[in-house]
């Protein structure tokens, strides 16, 4: 069974800070994808990486960067926290291949006070 | 510009009864379609999914789905819903020849199961 595992359940942090969010899997996938889910808004993707060190935009990249030095790891960086990024935060991998699909972490919810 | 809808946000069923929340999507060219389902306090998981062939898809737990290419939808279906299937259930979709999988997510739909 895959296991992706997030750093924290729950998380508190003062705005102007920078964020650190890791994410573990552990079934050597090429895949690796950070959400936010809000209510009424569905799962936004906000970054991928498709192999160590590469990276893509998603559709809300803004006050986000990621890093990924090693396959298994990858870290969501908000750069300096706002308020309007309290959230749950989502990480998730995936094998290659089209029929593939993506297995999630438990979640992160992230307040910035 | 690529979408998925649900237009179901919130529902509420007795046990027994029949479930279909609905699904649309916007994606030219080929299309994988998932429905994925998040029980309170836990992580998304993969109910079904579709790639080719046969339009009817069994999943996990009794769902299935059928994917209706002249209408864009992939709508969910279970015959007799029962209380443990209380969750928030999303659409999702990606492109058909798309090697990294990327989704989009619909808003979610939560249903509510009383017993």
């Amino acid at each position: 069974d895959v296991k992706v595992t997030q750093s924290s359940r729950y998380l508190v942090k003062r705005t102007g800070e920078k964020v650190f969010l890791e994410c573990v899997q552990d079934m050597d996938h090429e895949n690796m994808f950070w959400y936010r889910q809000d209510p009424g808004l569905g799962l936004r993707l906000i970054y991928f990486s498709y192999d160590v060190k590469m990276k893509e935009k998603g559709d809300i990249p803004e006050g986000y960067s990621v890093s990924r030095e090693k396959k298994e790891r990858f870290s969501l960086i908000l750069e300096s926290a706002s308020t309007n990024q309290t959230s749950m935060y989502l990480c998730a991998s995936r094998d290659t291949g089209v029929t593939a699909p993506q297995h999630f972490g438990d979640g992160t919810r992230l307040s910035i006070l | 510009a690529q979408s998925v809808s649900q237009h179901n946000h919130h529902v509420i069923l007795s046990e027994a009864a029949s479930l279909e929340l609905g699904c649309n999507y916007s994606y030219g060219g080929t299309v994988n379609l998932f429905w994925y389902v998040q029980y309170p306090g836990q992580h998304l998981q993969l109910l079904l999914k579709y790639f080719s062939g046969d339009p009817l898809v069994k999943g996990i737990k009794g769902f299935e789905a059928e994917f209706i290419k002249s209408k864009f939808s992939f709508n969910l279906r279970k015959p007799s819903v029962q209380w443990s299937d209380t969750a928030e259930y999303f659409c999702a979709v990606s492109g058909g020849s798309s090697n990294t999988g990327k989704l989009i997510f619909g808003q979610g739909t939560t249903l509510q199961v009383k017993p």
